[in-house]
């Protein structure tokens, strides 16, 4: 039973245009969020949280949404440029304990130049 | 500058052998963690350690043990190895904060696994 879903293998975006990766969770207790990114032959790295008491948080060209009601997060990513190029893992966890961290199972996105 | 480490990077064994990977973090951090990844299924959380002396089981514990003996290492041993433990190993380790929420955490490379 899959708690946290990306249902997206995989997505390309041209280079300089918005990269638009979504997440999906069942667990209603998760209330913090996170996203890593993963380059290949490398440790994944985080990149953005949020808690869910926001429904919005933004680092530089990373912004990352949260829809409650929808269970929903995705993160935003503009200007998309080459070095976006990666596996995102979305995850979730309980209390935000770092032992009740669960991932999904990425998505992997392509910038086009 | 802290960093953390595996080794092997790769390994090759046998059935039945037992295997060690090594953890080694510098960050000074009381949380460590040992991953797998598999095609289809993320990360996911084999054993866990808040501090020397505590270790705890996750979410796919059959087969692994771990033990904490100083802040810097986490060593994952795989008794018995078995085909089915083929895998990516990632450690991570994140920094106590009161309350135990940090959400962050640091990540080493990898130990690729490849049971025979």
């Amino acid at each position: 039973d899959q708690q946290v879903k990306q249902n997206s293998p995989s997505l390309s975006v041209q280079e300089g245009r918005i990269s638009i990766l979504n997440c999906d969770y069942t667990n209603s207790m998760f209330d913090y969020f996170l996203w890593y990114k993963k380059y290949p032959a490398e440790g994944p790295t985080f990149l953005i949280s949020i808690s869910s008491i926001k429904d919005k948080n933004e680092d530089g060209r990373f912004t990352v949404f949260l829809n409650k009601s929808a269970k929903h997060l995705s993160l935003h990513i503009v200007p998309s440029q080459p070095g976006d190029s990666a596996v995102y893992f979305c995850a979730a966890s309980v209390e935000g304990r770092d032992d009740k961290i669960i991932f999904g199972k990425g998505t992997r996105l392509h910038i086009l130049p | 500058d802290a960093e953390i480490t595996q080794s092997p990077r790769h390994k090759i064994t046998e059935t039945g052998r037992q295997v060690t990977l090594a953890c080694h973090q510098t960050w000074n951090h009381n949380n460590m963690f040992w991953y797998r990844q598999d095609l289809g299924h993320g990360l996911r959380l084999i054993h866990y350690s808040y501090g020397v002396h505590d270790t705890n089981k996750g979410e796919v514990s059959d087969g692994y043990s771990v033990s904490r003996s100083n802040t810097e290492d986490l060593p994952l041993t795989l008794e018995s190895a078995a085909s089915s433990q083929t895998s990516v190993y990632f450690c991570a380790s994140s920094p106590y904060l009161e309350g135990g929420i940090t959400g962050e955490l640091f990540f080493g490379e990898g130990s690729r696994l490849t049971v025979l």
